[in-house]
């Protein structure tokens, strides 16, 4: 069995451009969740899904930011006219129901120029 | 609100010695689960234990053991006999059962870490 799976692993764009992240979840794993990690802090929470609805979208969402995941399997995340405050690590997990232990992929790291 | 506090910046302990990471959560909802994970140098959060709010018995796991007190709201951390390859941020995290929304939404709260070091 794979783990939570993330593509690009890096990634490093000029400010004003547009990024999409994807992520791949456990396999039958129902709930794909997404943090964002700044240096010396915690994971945030970004937004989560069941199967393909997205039912919670943190304040710290932007309207710049947007999440898919269609057919609930895999996920992006697009983030249109990067700032350079959006340079974190972009973090994704899965778990198999709501009340489940979540794992983690390896996130991708943004940074923004 | 729910939060929480990892008060423990960074700790330097030598090979051997024992180490407990501090947890204290704060949560209006009886329903909760807290969680330990591990963050390692190469950056991939690793799940450690979940408990949830019902069950404070204490856990043991080879080195690791974890100590519930609901009327402290505190889930501390013990690592035995401390290794090299223990040197990791280890973060507390706690599941919000009801959103902002309402609902039940798992959403995870982490606190800011604590960095272990152990000296060989």
């Amino acid at each position: 069995d794979t783990g939570v799976s993330q593509n690009p692993r890096h990634k490093i764009t000029k400010r004003g451009q547009n990024v999409t992240f994807r992520c791949d979840p456990i396999s039958e794993h129902n709930r794909l969740y997404w943090y964002r990690q700044t240096l010396g802090q915690g994971p945030e929470f970004l937004t989560y899904f069941q199967n393909e609805a997205q039912l919670e979208k943190s304040r710290l969402l932007s309207d710049r930011f947007s999440a898919e995941r269609p057919k609930g399997s895999f996920s992006t995340l697009e983030i249109q006219r990067t700032e350079q405050g959006d340079s974190a690590m972009y973090l994704c997990a899965s778990s198999l129901d709501w009340a489940d232990e979540q794992y983690f992929g390896p996130g991708t790291r943004l940074t923004v120029t | 609100a729910q939060k929480v506090t990892q008060a423990q910046t960074e700790i330097s302990v030598v090979e051997k010695e024992d180490v407990t990471l501090d947890c204290v959560y704060e949560t209006r909802d009886t329903t909760y689960y807290l969680f330990w994970y591990k963050q390692p140098p190469s950056g991939e959060l690793v799940f450690l234990i979940r408990r949830n709010s019902f069950d404070e018995q204490n856990e043991i796991s080879g080195r690791y053991s974890w100590n519930f007190q609901k009327s402290t709201s505190s889930f501390n951390f013990t690592i035995t006999a401390s290794q090299v390859v223990d040197s990791a941020v280890y973060f507390c995290a706690l599941s919000a059962i009801r959103s902002d929304y309402g609902g039940a939404t798992n959403k995870l709260i982490f606190g800011t870490g604590t960095l272990l070091a152990v000296q060989p």
